[in-house]
This record gives C-alpha cells, structure tokens and sequence, in this order.
C-alpha cells in the first residue's frame, strides 16, 4: 500500500518558472526521500530530510517537512527543460523496518 | 563508477514460463530492495534484504514469487509460472541501511518484463 501520496499528479511549466510538489504520507516516519525518475530509466535520488529537520537544500532543490501534517513539498528552482521527468517522495515508518515505501509520483513537463 | 547492475534489460515470455531476473548490488552496500512498476500501481515493494537476510516479502505473491541473495554480490527474483498480469518494470535497489533506517537507495536500470 502507498505510504506517499505525492501531490499533483501531473504539472506542466514554462522554462524558468518554479515548480512545487507535495506529498503527504499517513504514519510516522523516520525520514522522507524525493528520487527523480526519467522515462524508461531507474530512479535516482535527490535529497533525504529526517523527521527532525524542517528544511534541506540541494543546489535549486529545496525541500519542507512538516511533520504535525504529516506532509512534505520539493520546490525546483528556476526550472529547466531537462528536470522533465517524474518525481517521488519515499517514506519509511517509523518504529518499524526500514521498507521504503514510494508514491505514485508527479509527471512534472517544462516546456522551452 | 559504482552502480546497480540488472539483467536482462528486456525479456518477452509466454505465459507458463519460468522468468528469473538478477542483480549486481553496489559493492559495500547492505540493503537490497525489489519494486515492480506498473501505471496502475506505480512501485510496488516486492522484496527486501539487509546483510542477505529476507526481512520483508509480504508485497509479493507467495505461490509464484521468490527472491533470494545467494551470495552478497548477487540477488535474484524468479517467477513460476509467470502470467501476463506480471508483466511490468521490475527495479532492483541497493544502499546501506541500519534498522530502522533506510538510508538513500540507488537503482539499477530496471528489468522491463512482458508475459504474452
């Protein structure tokens, strides 16, 4: 069962506009992970934020964790067309194994 | 460069047929992870592993499926019989995990399986 519900779940930009994701998850967790999908490619991971931390950046990646929502967001910066792609957020439970457990996803397109 | 190796890339099996996908975990890492990724379904956790113990298998169908790490350079998924509802990207994931915490994963390519 999805753990992650990443939130929408598809979004289409301009070239140099931000695009903001969310994701919202159901139990508590130990941490939260953002991964990257290109079509017909593996999944590469973008950033961790652990339950105590409230925000991360990453170059023009910059992420929130609210935990009292149970919810999470990755803004991209400046978009260009090369973050096309699908994006994920990932969740373990906490007090329980370390499974990760992964969202549907948001097809985001930035058109040029 | 470290990375996941899967094989095969792609296979076309006829329903019935025994299909076992393998993988290269990253030299060092701990934790091996099966998805399976369809449209409808998105990834699924089939499978995993921490220091080639099966610690969670409940994501997968019992009566075809079976996962295994013979040894820490190589995990295998098999399906017997395969039928064409399994038919889907199934993606292998290594990383060095602790109890209780996962860690970041890296993934192979993926094994894009289609049951005819």
């Amino acid at each position: 069962s999805q753990q992650g519900e990443e939130d929408p779940q598809a979004l289409s930009i301009q070239e140099g506009e931000n695009a903001t994701m969310n994701c919202s998850y159901k139990t508590s967790i130990n941490n939260l992970q953002w991964y990257r999908q290109n079509s017909g490619r593996g999944l590469v991971h973008l950033i961790l934020i652990r339950s105590n931390e409230r925000e991360k950046h990453s170059g023009r990646l910059r992420v929130t964790l609210d935990t009292s929502k149970k919810s999470s967001s990755l803004l991209i910066t400046a978009s260009r067309a090369a973050d096309t792609a699908s994006y994920f957020c990932a969740t373990d439970s906490q007090g329980g194994s370390e499974k990760l457990v992964f969202g549907k996803g948001t097809k985001l397109t930035v058109n040029p | 460069d470290a990375r996941v190796t899967q094989t095969p890339r792609d296979k076309v099996t006829e329903m019935g047929q025994e299909v076992t996908m393998r993988c290269q975990p990253i030299l060092g890492h701990n934790t091996v992870f099966w998805y399976r990724q369809t449209m409808m379904q998105g990834l699924e956790l089939l499978a995993y592993f921490r220091n080639r113990a099966p610690l969670d298998d409940s994501g997968m169908p019992k009566d075809r499926f079976s996962a295994e790490m013979p040894d820490a350079t190589l995990a295998t998924l098999k399906i017997q019989p395969s039928e064409p509802r399994d038919s889907a990207v199934y993606f292998c994931a290594s990383g060095w995990g602790l109890a209780g915490d996962t860690g970041e994963l890296f993934f192979g390519e993926g094994s894009r399986l289609t049951v005819l």
